[in-house]
Parts: C-alpha cells; sequence; structure tokens
C-alpha cells in the first residue's frame, strides 16, 4: 500500500538560511499534519491542513510556514534556521471522514543545521 | 505540563512475559491512538480506540480505553523480541483535522 512520501529525507543547512520540507500524502488523504521530533523527544504538532487551509495549529514557530496544494501535497518553510531547529520532522496524513483523524506518518526528513 | 502520561517510561523483561504499559491524563479525548516507533523511523499506527470501555486486540497486544476516555493501556502477552520498540500513545481532543498530543513514550526491551 502506498504511504506517505517525504523528502528530502536528509538535509544539512547553515544557520539563518531556509529550508523547506515536501510531504505527498497518501492518495486520497485530504488531510495533512507537520511535526517536529527532536532527539529523545515525542513528536511535537505544529499545523495540520484540510482541502487547503489551514486547520489546526499547534508550536510552529512565526520562522516557520506551511501550506497545502490542489494536488493536497504539503510544504513546510522553515527560515532563519537556528541550531534548535535540527529535528526530525514528520508529515501525517488522514482522510476526513474515514476512522477517526487516524494518522499515517511519514519516514520524516531529519534536518541538520550547523 | 505533558497532557497524557505514559508509565513505565523504561522497562526491559524477559521474553514469554508479560507486560502493560499506561497512559493516563486529566483530559477527555475523543480518541486515542497507539503508535509504535522505530529509531530515526515514523511512528506506525497501531490502533485506534474511541469508545470508552472499548478493548481491541491486535494478535499479542490488547489495547484498552478507559471508561472516561482518559486513560488507556496496551497489554502485552507472551513478549517476543520483535516487539522491542518505543509505544507511544497519542490523543485527540476534537476531531477533524486536530493534531496528536503524543505521551512521551515507553521504550520496551524483550531480551531473548
Amino acid at each position: 500500500a502506498a504511504g506517505v512520501i517525504q523528502s528530502p529525507r536528509h538535509l544539512i543547512k547553515e544557520k539563518r538560511e531556509t529550508a523547506t520540507l515536501k510531504c505527498y500524502p497518501i492518495p486520497r488523504h485530504d488531510t495533512v499534519y507537520w511535526y517536529q521530533q527532536g532527539p529523545g523527544q515525542d513528536p511535537q504538532f505544529l499545523i495540520s491542513f484540510y482541502e487547503k487551509m489551514q486547520s489546526d495549529k499547534g508550536s510552529i514557530p512565526d520562522r516557520f510556514s506551511a501550506q497545502q496544494f490542489s494536488d493536497y501535497h504539503s510544504e513546510l518553510n522553515m527560515s532563519s534556521l537556528e541550531l534548535g531547529d535540527s529535528a526530525l520532522y514528520f508529515c501525517a496524513s488522514s482522510r476526513e471522514g474515514l476512522g477517526y483523524n487516524e494518522q499515517f506518518f511519514g519516514p520524516g526528513t531529519r534536518l541538520t543545521v550547523l | 505540563t505533558q497532557l497524557l502520561e505514559q508509565s513505565p517510561q523504561f522497562l526491559s523483561i524477559q521474553e514469554g512475559e508479560n507486560l502493560t504499559v499506561y497512559c493516563n491524563s486529566s483530559s477527555v479525548f475523543s480518541s486515542l491512538q497507539w503508535y509504535r516507533q522505530e529509531p530515526g523511523e515514523g511512528p506506525v499506527l497501531l490502533v485506534t480506540v474511541v469508545t470508552g470501555g472499548e478493548v481491541k486486540k491486535l494478535k499479542r497486544l490488547t489495547f484498552q480505553f478507559g471508561d472516561a476516555r482518559k486513560d488507556s493501556s496496551l497489554h502485552i502477552t507472551a513478549a517476543q523480541p520483535g516487539d522491542t520498540g518505543l509505544y507511544l500513545c497519542a490523543g485527540v481532543k476534537g476531531g477533524g483535522a486536530d493534531g496528536l498530543t503524543f505521551g512521551k513514550g515507553t521504550h520496551l526491551i524483550i531480551q531473548p
């Protein structure tokens, strides 16, 4: 079965640079979520989109923005990167009306800020 | 303050033993999901519980949702080395596209 696709899988950036992470949800899933997981931490919810509209917002820094496109893929844009932004970034997807907000996670993007 | 408290944080037992992992909160959740995560990989959904008192079984794993929908447990019977991993509970307070609130996880090691 098709899963959530994230790219790139690994990304190395310098401080103050920008980064863009991409997420392609499971086919026919209309909702995407972004999570950040620091070393030894549990995933922290950042933001979600349903039908291209922002739906829920968590602890997403103002330096980050995200959007969902007409083909339902999503991009997380990160600017003025800081050392503390180094983490695993997961995208998850779900389908409205299917199950109870069951979210299926991608393999993640490991971001390292030097 | 962690909204979902998981216990124990670490557990190392011998193959064949039984174990229970707990996920507790003072908040009511509309649903609660259990995930398993391997190092460097994304969490994999094991089960979703929705109804208070609900019990779901997945082979040797039994999941229960508390009557008040504030807590849940995961029981593994006759644990095997392949059960080793990080188990995370995650709750949804609303519905729709609400983000998950995760517990800090239980690191489980099953020794052969």
